[in-house]
């Protein structure tokens, strides 16, 4: 089982901030499968980013995916307000698929 | 756009079984996969089981193999989850969720709330 670790566990940024999220997996990720999630409290989780740098129908140019292998990072450039949410990093290249345990992005 | 409607949570004793349901629409539900990912109250995000297009694969998560069951009924435009033998730890909102491949996992329903309490 690819085991994905993410840190911050909290990150605590004013609107206008760049926030960078981490995804570390335990072991290299197949095909670079790698995806992006928000979620909202009371809401299902919304992809952002697949295949670890492609933005998702709708997504602002302002969420940006890069890594491979292991080292996975989620960039926000500026943080507009509906931007401060959880971010869960999700590995769908092979069974079982895991995610890890979210990184919260809160209003300093 | 693509809809997903999860139905059949509820409360239910510790060792009982509860089917959950979700119905697709607006797309061509025999040509994807299809997943069940689950969330317990305040924790993240759990990948439960998954079924191929047809019905002819499944996988399962370690936490539920031999008491949960997916299936599908690609007339209905339906998928299930059997879940036997509930624990306490099995209480989560439940949520079905697309597979399109490459893409990942872009569709996802609302969840519905299954609670295992005595």
């Amino acid at each position: 089982e690819i085991v994905l670790t993410q840190s911050p566990g909290i990150l605590s940024l004013s609107p206008g901030e760049r926030a960078t999220l981490s995804c570390r997996a335990s072991q290299s990720v197949t095909s670079n499968y790698l995806a992006w999630y928000q979620q909202k409290p009371g809401q299902a989780p919304r992809l952002l980013i697949f295949g670890a740098s492609s933005r998702a129908t709708g997504i602002p140019d302002r969420f940006r995916g890069t890594g491979s292998g292991t080292d996975f990072t989620l960039s926000i450039s500026r943080l507009e307000p509906e931007d401060f949410a959880v971010y869960h990093c999700q590995q769908y290249g092979s069974p079982p698929f895991t995610f890890g345990q979210g990184t919260k992005v809160e209003i300093k | 756009q693509v809809q997903l409607v999860e139905s059949g949570g509820g409360v239910v004793q510790p060792g009982r079984s509860l089917r959950v349901s979700c119905k697709a629409s607006r797309l061509i539900f025999t040509n994807y996969g299809m997943h069940w990912v689950r969330q317990a109250p305040g924790k993240g995000l759990e990948w439960v089981a998954f079924i191929s297009h047809d019905g002819s694969n499944n996988y399962y998560a370690d936490s539920v193999k031999g008491r949960f069951t997916i299936s599908r009924d690609n007339s209905k435009n339906t998928l299930y989850l059997q879940m036997n033998s509930l624990r306490r730890e099995d209480t989560a909102m439940y949520h079905c969720a697309i597979d399109m491949w490459s893409s990942s996992w872009p569709f996802w329903g609302q969840g519905t709330l299954v609670t295992v309490s005595s």
